[in-house]
């Protein structure tokens, strides 16, 4: 089955600091990737995604690009703020396997950012 | 523009005590919905999914049950609840432009 993983948080960061979050994912078909923010206390927010290999995803200075060779779909930002602190959810949704729309989540990762 | 409402925000229930919780949206029509739990410190797990009216998907087997009355409106019951029900319950919903999904608010639920 489809399956996502994400690297184990929390992630702590000084403010301005760079930001990778590892994602790689298996599919049975071919995937869009999704990342998703949630903030203390929140729902879940589309934050970029990507519909075929090498797009690039970007949305409020976070980007990441769709590698199909590496099945990985990393999340970056070069700068990250204190405003940036949240759970961030890789996802994805394969076309053969996803019937209606359905996602696959990873089980998130906690990023920290102190100044 | 497509707006998706969930009611209650905060629930705190005793055990063995019914539940309803209430997901609508707005701006669109015959969206699939999704009911999710997010467990304290934990990923999303999807309960229920609808791709129409009267049409419920079951995920994984539990103490509880969706249905979809009308096109926009997805409700989330159980007859009797149990502590291992406590979690962020997460509406969602999706249509054929858009492949990703839209969350609601959420709903904590306590259950005591």
């Amino acid at each position: 089955g489809d399956s996502v993983t994400q690297m184990e948080g929390p992630v702590t960061l000084s403010e301005e600091a760079f930001l990778t979050i590892n994602c790689t994912y298996t599919a049975t078909g071919y995937p869009s990737l999704f990342w998703y923010v949630q903030y203390p206390g929140e729902g879940l927010q589309l934050l970029l995604k990507a519909t075929k290999a090498d797009d690039k995803g970007s949305n409020k200075g976070f980007e990441a690009t769709y590698r199909k060779e590496t099945t990985s779909f990393h999340l970056e930002k070069g700068s990250v703020q204190v405003s940036d602190s949240a759970v961030y959810f890789c996802a994805l949704s394969d076309p053969v396997t996803g019937g209606g729309n359905k996602l696959t989540f990873g089980t998130g990762t906690q990023l920290k950012v102190e100044l | 523009s497509q707006t998706i409402h969930q009611w209650p925000a905060t629930l705190v229930q005793p055990v063995g005590s019914p539940l309803s919780l209430e997901c609508t949206v707005e701006g669109t029509s015959n969206p699939n919905l999704y009911w999710y739990r997010q467990a304290a410190g934990r990923g999303l797990q999807l309960l229920f999914y609808s791709v129409g009216i009267g049409q419920i998907s079951s995920e994984v087997p539990q103490n509880l049950s969706a249905s979809r009355p009308q096109d926009r409106q997805f409700i989330l019951s159980s007859k009797k609840l149990l502590l291992s029900d406590s979690g962020f319950y997460l509406c969602a919903w999706s249509d054929w432009i858009y492949n990703e999904q839209f969350f609601g608010p959420g709903t904590r639920l306590t259950v005591l």
